[in-house]
């Protein structure tokens, strides 16, 4: 399986500002997604992060919130945009990999306090 | 991708096998039945996962009935790191959707 680390692994921001989520994998992956988790719930996928072109969302995430971008095969990043406390959260990146089966493996996330 | 129930919450003695059951009842033929786990908000760890037959790795056995309706995770001799929230989940091949549900909490005791 791939190595996947996140940047930050926590961070505690102001309401109003951004921050930005830095996912690297140590070998070229197929796929990129980020997914949410908000405080006591399960996880929900956010984007798929797209090389060279704009990142699908999933219903009720839009790009303004959460832009992505993803330059190449082995790196991705999500900002929140315009934080406020509802988005608290832990944030994960999880990769499926090149000439691989379909499983999906996770970083070890980012988690988010927003004051 | 189809829907999956497990149980809240389960008990486990340390040092025997936790077996944990999920139910898939609407599994379409290509659907793949994956298991995943997460330990105390870090990311979810991928277990093992199974189409029709049964599956051994170096973490578990994954037991799929034959109608593929259910299917059971097994850990071995479950220790205290084994303690997390357990999750099933149904998995298209080429949809790259995986839906989490609410999972189950195993807790391992001493």
């Amino acid at each position: 399986s791939a190595v996947i680390s996140q940047k930050p692994s926590r961070d505690i921001c102001q309401r109003g500002t951004s921050l930005t989520i830095q996912c690297q994998v140590d070998s070229q992956v197929t796929m990129m997604f980020w997914y949410r988790q908000q405080p006591g719930q399960s996880l929900t996928l956010i984007a798929t992060a797209n090389q060279g072109s704009e990142a699908t969302y999933e219903s009720g995430f839009v790009i303004d919130k959460f832009p992505i971008s993803r330059p190449n095969l082995t790196f991705s990043t999500l900002t929140v945009s315009n934080m406020s406390p509802e988005d608290s959260s832990i944030y994960l990146c999880s990769v499926v990999g090149l000439g691989s089966t379909d499983t999906q493996y996770f970083g070890p996330g980012t988690r988010l306090t927003v004051l | 991708d189809a829907k999956t129930t497990q149980p809240t919450s389960m008990d486990c003695a340390e040092g025997r096998a936790a077996n944990l059951p999920c139910n898939h009842s609407t599994i379409s033929g290509n659907e793949y039945v994956y298991w995943y786990r997460q330990i105390h908000s870090q990311g979810p760890q991928y277990i093992i996962h199974g189409l029709k037959n049964n599956e051994t790795n170096e973490m578990a056995s994954l037991i799929i009935t034959e109608d593929r309706k259910s299917s059971t995770l097994i850990l071995p001799h479950a220790t205290l790191r084994d303690t997390a929230v357990y999750y099933c989940i149904v998995y298209g091949a080429g949809s790259y959707q995986l839906t989490f549900g609410k999972g189950t909490k195993l807790s391992v005791i001493p």
